[in-house]
């Protein structure tokens, strides 16, 4: 079975400042990973995905990943938010085929609500 | 290209009554998915369908059904509503092949059970 962390539920931070976002997966076999926002009334918008390859993913709206196998963590990264970025964020994680054709859920992780002040 | 449209935005029911939800996904896309978001227990997975076949599904009770059409298109069902139905209900739709593919979910169906 798979799961999903995010380490904090809420991150406060001001203008202009670097933000990390935590998220920590726990699965028996190799997964996709996948980073998610939502705005307010809004569906989910995908910000990026590490499929393989380079563990270094960078996404939509400066945002970038590092996938890290040996600590099981998927971190998100900007180096300098707007006030734009607040919203809340979701990591998620699917494992291969679940079996016959199915591509699997996606497992999402509580989500991680970022606030950024002027 | 238009993305994945749910039918409709807002939706007020009462208890013990059945609602039918909407999702047509991007155009050439064959696989759909649900999910139920709540303030409590977050986002959960209800269904996966693919070439009109329910692939996957969720831990969620009978009441709880769906549907895909030849077009893709796809409808959940919940019957016998509960209070706690009360959710957004997020349909997201993929090419289907490869598996690599990340989802691209629509802006939701809110389902407000009174």
């Amino acid at each position: 079975a798979q799961s999903v962390t995010q380490l904090d539920s809420q991150v406060p931070v001001f203008e202009e400042a670097p933000v990390e976002l935590r998220c920590n997966y726990s699965s028996s076999v190799s997964v996709y990973l996948f980073w998610y926002v939502q705005y307010p009334n809004q569906g989910l918008q995908l910000l990026l995905k590490y499929l393989s390859g380079s563990t270094l993913v960078k996404g939509i709206n400066g945002f970038e990943a590092e996938f890290n196998k040996s600590q099981t963590s998927f971190h998100l990264r900007k180096p300098s938010v707007h006030i734009s970025d607040t919203a809340e964020y979701f990591c998620a994680v699917r494992g291969p085929k679940a079996g016959g054709t199915s591509y699997g859920k996606l497992t999402f992780g509580q989500g991680t609500i970022l606030t950024v002040h002027p | 290209k238009a993305g994945v449209t749910q039918t409709p935005r807002y939706l007020i029911k009462t208890r013990g009554q059945q609602v039918t939800l909407s999702c047509s996904p991007i155009s050439g896309h064959r696989s759909v998915s649900w999910y139920q978001q709540t303030p409590g227990q977050g986002l959960q997975f209800l269904f996966e369908y693919f070439s009109e076949t329910q692939r996957n599904k969720g831990n969620f009770p009978g009441r709880f059904s769906g549907r895909q059409f030849s077009n893709s298109r796809s409808e959940m069902n919940v019957s016998t509503l509960e209070l706690g139905d009360s959710a957004l209900y997020l349909c997201a739709s993929s090419p289907g092949q490869p598996p690599s593919y990340g989802y691209t979910f629509g802006s939701g169906t809110r389902l407000t059970v009174v």
